[in-house]
Formats: structure tokens, C-alpha cells, sequence
């Protein structure tokens, strides 16, 4: 079955860079997705990556692929306390209801 | 343009009491899922519905069971509540095109004691 990893959590002084990683064992994903949580809400889209792509860059977010070693990272430039939140890696494959397999979840923390 | 909106936003239940999830959605999206987010599992997918009439289920569907009656939305029963389905729960819709992405509520936090 799918399994997804994420660490559980990151601290960022504000201002520096923030690398949030994923590893996925299930090599047939179609898409590979960025989701946050803010405190008592629903989980809202970042960005998200195409399979076949090895890097997306989006304003502050830049989206890495390494599918050899099947890794996803999501870099945060210049990180603000506004980006303090629980970060979610998924896969969806084709088919099937388009259904998402989430990680577990990274906490970014954020300090002055 | 309310998205997906759940009700309660929170519930106590005794252990073996039943209840019923409730989640709407206004986008006219065929896809709707249900997810349970337990601490350090990430998100579980409980059932899921494709359309109007069809529901299928998920990585964890034991103990719980959904209808779709109406498009707009998807109900997700407890028969006989267990500790063990002590959760917050997510609903989800997506317009199953593509890439479309997963459109969230912002979840029910159930406890049952």
C-alpha cells in the first residue's frame, strides 16, 4: 500500500528559509501535493506538482521532485510567522475517485 | 460562496450512541470524501462518493457508514460510537476533473467517552 512520511517538526527563525521533506513509497503517483492546516481548519491547498516534473517554483514556495529516491520537498522562502502551520504532503493517483494519501503532517514553527 | 461546510463543529458522545455527519457543499463538485486526522497519522480516508448515489470505501471504513442522496451532499453515520473513534473528522469535495484539488471543511471535532 501507499505510505507517505513526513518529520514531525520544523523550527524557522523568521526571515530564513524553511525545507519541509516527504518520502513516498508508491512510485505510480500522477500528482504530488502541498497542503496547509492553520489552527481549527480545514486543510487548504499550496501547490502542487506534476509526476513527470522535477522542480515548480510558485512566488515564495518552490516545489522539489526527486522521483528516483521517490522525495518531495517544499522550500519557504523568507518564512514568516504567518507560516506557522501543519504542512501535509499527498500523492493522488489516476483513477479510482482521485483519491489523495496525505502524510503525516510537519508542524512549522516559526520565531522571532 | 460557503465551499464545504460541516456540521457540528463539535460533539461529545458516550460510548455506543449513534450520530450522523453532516457536509454541504456548494460548488457542484461529484467528488466527496471523508477523512478522519488523528495526531500523528495524517489525514485517513474513511469513504468516499464519486456521484450522486455511489459511495465506496476508504482505507479505514470500519464502524462508520455515508450516503449521498443529493449531490451537494455526503453524510457520514457512527452506528455505535467507539473510544477509538475519537477524532476530528474532515469532509472534502473536488470537481473530480483532472488535477482538480480538494476543497476542505473545516472539521468536526468528535470525542466519545
Amino acid at each position: 500500500g501507499e505510505d507517505v512520511e513526513q518529520s514531525l517538526f520544523l523550527s524557522v527563525r523568521e526571515g530564513d528559509s524553511s525545507v519541509i521533506n516527504c518520502t513516498y513509497t508508491d512510485s505510480s503517483s500522477t500528482y504530488l501535493y502541498w497542503y496547509k492546516q492553520e489552527p481549527g481548519a480545514g486543510l487548504q491547498l499550496l501547490t502542487y506538482i506534476f509526476s513527470n516534473m522535477d522542480m515548480k517554483q510558485d512566488q515564495r514556495l518552490t516545489v522539489l521532485l526527486n522521483k528516483k529516491d521517490k522525495h518531495l520537498s517544499l522550500r519557504i522562502a523568507d518564512t514568516q510567522t504567518g507560516d506557522s502551520a501543519i504542512y501535509f504532503c499527498a500523492e493522488s493517483f489516476t483513477g479510482g475517485g482521485n483519491k489523495l494519501t496525505f502524510g503525516t503532517g510537519t508542524q512549522l514553527k516559526v520565531e522571532l | 460562496n460557503a465551499g464545504v461546510t460541516q456540521t457540528p463543529k463539535f460533539r461529545v458522545l458516550k460510548t455506543g450512541q449513534s450520530m450522523t455527519l453532516l457536509c454541504a457543499q456548494d460548488m457542484n463538485h461529484e467528488y466527496m470524501y471523508w477523512y478522519r486526522q488523528d495526531p500523528g497519522m495524517g489525514l485517513r480516508l474513511i469513504h468516499y462518493s464519486v456521484g450522486e448515489g455511489t459511495t465506496a470505501k476508504g482505507e479505514v471504513p470500519d464502524g462508520y457508514n455515508v450516503s449521498r442522496l443529493k449531490k451537494q451532499n455526503f453524510l457520514l453515520g457512527l452506528e455505535s460510537a467507539a473510544p477509538s473513534q475519537t477524532s476530528v473528522y474532515f469532509c472534502a469535495s473536488s470537481s473530480g476533473q483532472g488535477n482538480s484539488p480538494l476543497h476542505f471543511g473545516n472539521g468536526t471535532r468528535l470525542t466519545v467517552t
